[in-house]
């Protein structure tokens, strides 16, 4: 089945450590995103990449980094700059705009990061 | 400023009744599309409905509808005949021209009683 895999679904970290989650998708879909969803807070864009080898940092990237080598991974890494990492975190994926695709995003299941 | 503002932090309805969820934007681009998502307790995110900036009618999906208003700038969801399963975060989003990435609101929980 087609689909978006994130892993794991729960984390936990020491303070002082980085992690990996990770994204993997196998629906063909060029455009890759990451977002961070805190209480009362919505979600908000971590990172995001358009094609492979190119990614664009969103509004909250400081204490993250991402790689694009492949279509169909997008790993994201959360450092120890992070100061509060303590989150749920969802990966999405879209084909992009264009004649009749409204661009929505498919998400994963989301990864619950636990900072101890 | 904000780009989506959700003013409802919570909502309850009766089951079998009809609620409306509110969701208004800020954009200055001409052409844009507007999403709702429903996050049940799992965490998941379902895309239900999507309307777009030319789009002549409100967009309409089973028991959901939008109503949007573009002059007001809102992109209401309505749900109706409310079931104990649509019990949970329903998230406004909007995506400007160029495929830019989707921007979401904060949300708002709704709870259905039986």
């Amino acid at each position: 089945d087609g689909g978006i895999t994130q892993s794991p679904k729960y984390l936990f970290r020491k303070e002082g450590q980085n992690v990996t989650l990770s994204c993997e998708q196998n629906l063909n879909h060029d455009a890759m995103y990451w977002y961070r969803q805190d209480p009362g807070q919505g979600l908000r864009l971590i990172y995001y990449s358009q094609i492979v080898n190119d990614f664009q940092k969103g509004d909250i990237a400081e204490g993250y980094s991402v790689s694009r080598e492949k279509k169909e991974s997008f790993p994201l890494t959360v450092t120890s700059a992070q100061k509060n990492p303590t989150a749920f975190y969802l990966c999405a994926s879209s084909i992009g705009q264009g004649l009749g695709n409204t661009g929505e995003l498919f998400f994963g299941e989301g990864s619950r990061l636990t900072v101890l | 400023a904000q780009k989506i503002t959700q003013t409802q932090p919570g909502m309850f309805v009766q089951e079998k009744e009809a609620v409306t969820l509110d969701c208004t934007y800020d954009t200055s681009d001409p052409s844009y599309g507007l999403f709702w998502y429903k996050q049940p307790s799992s965490g998941e995110m379902i895309f239900l409905i999507y309307q777009g900036s030319y789009d002549q009618q409100n967009a309409t999906e089973g028991r959901y509808s939008l109503n949007f208003q573009k002059a007001r700038k809102s992109a209401n969801l309505v749900i109706s005949a409310s079931q104990l399963g649509d019990s949970a975060m329903y998230f406004c989003a909007m995506r400007e021209a160029g495929n830019t990435p989707l921007v979401f609101g904060k949300g708002t929980r709704l709870s259905v009683i039986a």
